[in-house]
């Protein structure tokens, strides 16, 4: 079954302990990316991978950091975590054509709480 | 820079009734217009997509249309069902700008 996975589902913390949340897809996409919803600011692009070792920054990267060693997966790492990052993440992968206009196929989330 | 205004944030239609959800980008070089629909506890899922050489494309009781001059797009859905509450997003392709989203409620 093609899917994007997500994991932890459910994570509490507290500040500044690391944590990584793992995101795999295995649909052989080149395109892989991270966003967080939050309530009246619907889905903020964090991070976004074009391919293996090659990643950008997107509209709110601060606090987080990325990797892309291998093409399925794409891992999300806070090195320190504050409260402001307590959010509802997801993962999402999608082929990558010349033309742009590919579906993004949307991992199930993860519900971050940090105290 | 670029960015997807949605309206309306909220919206409750009679089950039924249609449901109309509407979006204005400001990339004029985007061609492609994606519409997400997030149920609870999930991830957005792609119900229909539209690329900029069409006006207009259906599926069922969805339907999304396209004006490229006056750079918006919206979601038309049908006879609605209580299946259909959930959370649009709609969704500017290249650079994957989403709207802040539509909570769809339909009432029984």
């Amino acid at each position: 079954e093609a899917q994007v996975t997500q994991n932890p589902r459910y994570l509490i913390t507290v500040t500044g302990k690391k944590l990584t949340v793992t995101c795999s897809q295995n649909m052989n996409h080149e395109y892989m990316s991270w966003y967080r919803q939050d309530p009246g600011l619907g889905l903020r692009q964090i991070y976004y991978s074009m391919n293996v070792e090659v990643t950008d920054k997107g509209d709110v990267p601060e606090g987080y950091k990325v990797s892309r060693k291998e093409k399925r997966n794409f891992p999300l790492i806070l090195e320190s975590p504050s409260p402001n990052q307590t959010s509802l993440y997801f993962c999402a992968s999608s082929r990558l054509e010349a033309g742009g206009g590919e579906t993004q196929y949307f991992g199930p989330g993860t519900r971050l709480l940090v105290l | 820079g670029e960015n997807v205004e949605q309206h309306p944030s909220t919206l409750s239609v009679q089950e039924g009734d249609s449901a109309v959800i509407k979006c204005t980008y400001s990339d004029s070089a985007s061609n492609y217009f994606p519409w997400y629909k997030q149920e609870l506890g999930k991830g957005p899922q792609l119900i229909i997509d539209i690329r900029s050489n069409v006006g207009e494309k259906k599926d069922q009781r969805i339907a999304v249309t396209l004006n490229k001059t006056a750079k918006h797009f919206s979601l038309h859905i049908t006879e609605t069902q209580p299946e259909d509450s959930a959370v649009y997003f709609c969704a500017e392709d290249d650079k994957i700008i989403f709207g802040k989203g539509t909570r769809l409620h339909i009432l029984p």
